[in-house]
């Protein structure tokens, strides 16, 4: 069956703008996950959904940054008045619940490149 | 907080050479233990777990024990393999039962020379 599609798989834009990544979950897969991987650096949480809300947002690191989820499935990273240091690997995962027994799977990620 | 520590890369080795790669943590209560592996061109996808002190994960030839007394969890294969090439990820989760929230170490890449 499909896995997570992330896109776009590649965004470039000029400092200062605001950008929209969008992950699609596994059909059925109640929990969603973002994270960032910077250059030469391992996934950094953002952001956990189970189901519509937020159930964890501790790792956004400012209030540029915000995620949604409207109807439990597609989820869109907002970013606003993008900087340099925003560029990175933006990983989305889902999983069938929070459970330990229901393993992460992640897409491609979108690459982030802010100029 | 939580930490991960993990061998530094990029790792090089013959076809059917023994391998380890370590990983250490820093964590408190009872985390559960990961290794996710990167293949080129791939996502990130689940290796092997353990969930408890002393569980052994294991998966396509790879192994790993939870060990609590050197809060170490290293990964190993006895004869590795040219597919087996790929960026890998030690990882924890703060408790025994979520997924959400996982500490990755900084990857190691393994590339196996024929």
């Amino acid at each position: 069956g499909a896995g997570v599609s992330q896109t776009p798989s590649n965004k470039v834009t000029e400092k200062g703008k605001y950008v929209e990544l969008r992950c699609d979950p596994i059909s059925g897969h109640t929990a969603l996950y973002w994270y960032r991987q910077s250059l030469g650096q391992g996934p950094e949480f953002l952001i956990y959904f189970q189901g519509t809300g937020a159930a964890d947002d501790s790792g956004l690191p400012n209030d540029r940054f915000f995620a949604v989820r409207p109807e439990g499935s597609v989820s869109t990273l907002k970013i606003q008045r993008t900087e340099r240091g925003d560029s990175a690997v933006y990983l989305c995962a889902s999983s069938f619940n929070r459970g330990g027994n229901s393993p992460l799977h992640f897409g491609n990620g979108t690459r982030l490149t802010v100029t | 907080g939580d930490s991960v520590t993990q061998m530094e890369g990029p790792v090089t080795l013959s076809e059917e050479a023994f391998l380890t790669i370590n990983c250490t943590y820093t964590a408190t209560g009872y985390p559960s233990l990961f290794w996710y592996v990167q293949y080129p061109g791939e996502g990130l996808q689940l290796l092997l777990k353990a969930t408890k002190a002393d569980d052994k994960g294991s998966n396509k030839g790879f192994e790993a024990t939870y060990r609590k007394e050197t809060t170490s969890f290293h990964l190993e294969k006895g004869s590795v393999q040219v597919s087996d090439s790929a960026v890998y990820f030690c990882a924890l989760s703060p408790s025994n039962f979520g997924n959400e929230k996982l500490t990755f170490g900084t990857g190691t890449r393994l590339t196996i020379i024929p």
